[in-house]
Order: structure tokens, then sequence, then C-alpha cells
């Protein structure tokens, strides 16, 4: 089983719509999570960081359940700007802090 | 900001030749890694280095070297490149190993080997 699982959707939705996706992670030892976005041939690039407490950043918002061990990101009034790939990453604690990502979730936004 | 250059945007190689792909960071980070990015498995994690001249196998090390001589270069070999190994190559860097430290990725290799 892998240790970060996400949806590959694709989510196929219309602009304004609010969109939200999880991400669960199998290991407990598991001490920070970050959700990177990628675009389509590009990098991944940082979107946000993930607290405990949950943290919001304009029209995204992350939520981290230690409990059920999954994080989440809700996207608010979409828009077509917002299609890409949002990565789940997970940094386990060992020797170093090894990030461990999702194999992602494809998002369309349309008109 | 946080820049990463990689040497090459595209690469087209022949099976069995050695290939060396570059990796520059500009921000005196301590950690880099080389990921390949494959449709349909995400990216998987080649190697890392946490300071110059020490690395660690990641998840998928087999067919691949590297090297960190300098602090600022983190170079990745394919000693003889193979048709599996065409992909996609990010490298990316981390100022350190604390556990919100954030990795910064350079815009990528597409290697092809023929």
């Amino acid at each position: 089983r892998k240790e970060v699982e996400q949806d590959p959707g694709p989510f196929n939705v219309p602009e304004g719509a609010t969109v939200a996706f999880n991400c669960t992670y199998s290991n407990s030892a598991s001490q920070s999570f970050f959700w990177y976005r990628q675009d389509c041939r590009k990098e991944p690039k940082l979107l946000m960081s993930v607290y405990s407490s949950g943290n919001e950043d304009g029209r995204f918002t992350a939520q981290l359940n230690r409990a059920s061990q999954y994080i989440s990101l809700l996207i608010r009034d979409s828009k077509l700007s917002d299609s890409a790939t949002y990565l789940c990453v997970v940094n386990i604690a060992g020797g170093s802090y090894i990030p461990t990502f999702g194999r992602g979730t494809s998002l369309i936004v349309h008109p | 900001d946080v820049k990463v250059t990689q040497s090459s945007r595209y690469l087209v190689k022949r099976t069995g030749e050695k290939v060396f792909l570059e990796c520059v960071q500009d921000m005196d980070h301590e950690n880099m890694f080389w990921y390949r990015q494959d449709p349909g498995l995400g990216l998987r994690l080649i190697y890392f280095s946490y300071d110059v001249k020490m690395k660690e196998k990641g998840d998928i090390p087999e067919g691949y070297s590297v090297s960190r001589e300098k602090k600022e270069r983190f170079s990745l070999i394919l000693e003889s490149a193979s048709t599996n190994q065409t992909s996609m190559y990010l490298c990316a860097s981390r100022a350190g190993d604390s556990s919100t430290d954030t990795q910064y990725f350079g815009p990528g290799t597409r290697l092809t080997v023929l």
C-alpha cells in the first residue's frame, strides 16, 4: 500500500464551484504536510503548508486530521487558472525528513 | 526567491550512453533531491543529499548514481542509459532538515533514451 494516497481524478468542475480533495497517509510518524500545485509539463510549486489547526490562504483552505490520518484541500470559487494537478506531500520522520509524494489529483475547471 | 536550475530541459541519448544531469541552487540549501516523474506513478525519489559529499538512496536508486562535491550542485549520473530510464527528472532543494522546510524544484529535464 502506498504511503500517501490521493484520488487521481480528474475532478471536472465549473467556474465558481467549491471543490475538495483528500489525501490519506499511512505512516503515523508523519510530521509535516504540504500541498503542491503542478501545472502541465511544469515543476511542482508549493501551494501551502498544512498546520494542525488548519490554515487558509485566500480561496484555499487546508486541514489536517491526525486521528484519521488525512489532509484536505478546499478550493472555493474555482477559477479557470486553478486547473492543475495537486500533490499531497508528507514529511516522514527518520534520520532526515523524507518527503513522500502522493500521485496527485487532477483538477479541471471549465467555463 | 530560491532558484533551482537544471542543465537541460530536453535531452535525447542512446542506450548505453553515460548521462549527466546537473542541478544548481543559489540559496545555500543543505538538502538536495533527485526525482523522476512518470505518468500514473507520481514523483519517485532516486537519491538525496543532506550535505556536501553525503548521499542517501531513495526508493529507486538502481541504475543511477549521484555526486555532490559542492553545496550548490547535485549531479545525477546514469552510468549506462536504458530505455526504461526515459522520464522527466526533477531536482529539488530544501534549506535544511526541519520538518517544516519546504522543497523548491527546478524546471525538470525530459530525458528520452532511444
